[in-house]
């Protein structure tokens, strides 16, 4: 199975901050990484997917990039509304697989 | 508009069975994969199965497998996941979701307690 590994798991920023949250993988996905926001009590949303592209509606604040096996969700100047957990996924291959979260507070 | 309603969840003994249903709407439903994905409590995103347009392929985690049967009908643009043998571990919030996972439904809450 393919590992997703997520950092941090809890980031706490100031407003106006760049914030960039990542996941590892072990095993090459190419650009199957998917990037997702979930507020509490509610459903994902998915922000980035094909590792780079932003999502119908997603602020352009928020982009995807990739390093290698290295995949960065990056919030360039960071909002209020942007306190969430945020999770990846793999797609490439069965199991997908999901980082372990990063909750993303203001400080 | 794409909509996706769970339904079907609730409280349930361990080693009971429970079926979840997800209507899905403003779409052409037979021409996507769908999928379930669950989140227990205060814990992550966790991929269940998954299902092709036309049903003819699963696929599932090493955790449900031969326990948990996901299945369409296309006719009905629904999505099922049916769960045997339920165990406490399985207790969570369980999301349908488009291939893609671009749409989710909004979740329906499954407890396995005795």
């Amino acid at each position: 199975d393919i590992q997703m590994t997520q950092s941090p798991s809890s980031l706490s920023a100031s407003l106006g901050d760049r914030v960039t949250i990542t996941c590892r993988a072990s095993q090459d996905i190419g650009n199957y990484l998917t990037w997702f926001q979930q507020k509490p009590g509610k459903s994902p949303r998915r922000m980035i997917y094909g590792a780079t592209n932003l999502a119908a509606g997603v602020p352009s604040r928020f982009s995807g990039s990739r390093s290698g096996s290295d995949y960065s969700l990056t919030i360039s100047s960071l909002e209020s509304e942007d306190v969430a957990d945020y999770h990846c996924l793999q797609s490439i291959q069965y199991p997908l697989t999901f980082g372990s979260g990063t909750k993303l507070e203001i400080k | 508009e794409v909509q996706l309603v769970e339904s079907g969840g609730g409280l349930v003994q361990p080693g009971r069975s429970l079926k979840l249903s997800c209507a899905a709407s403003g779409f052409t439903f037979s021409n996507y994969y769908m999928a379930w994905v669950r989140q227990a409590p205060t814990k992550g995103l966790e991929w269940v199965a998954s299902i092709t347009n036309s049903g003819g392929s699963t696929y599932y985690r090493d955790s449900v497998k031969g326990r948990f049967t996901i299945s369409r009908d296309n006719a009905k643009s629904t999505l099922y996941l049916q769960m045997d043998s339920l165990r406490s571990e399985d207790t969570a919030t369980y999301y349908c979701t488009r291939a893609g996972f671009d749409y989710w439904g909004q979740g329906v809450m499954v407890t396995v307690s005795s």
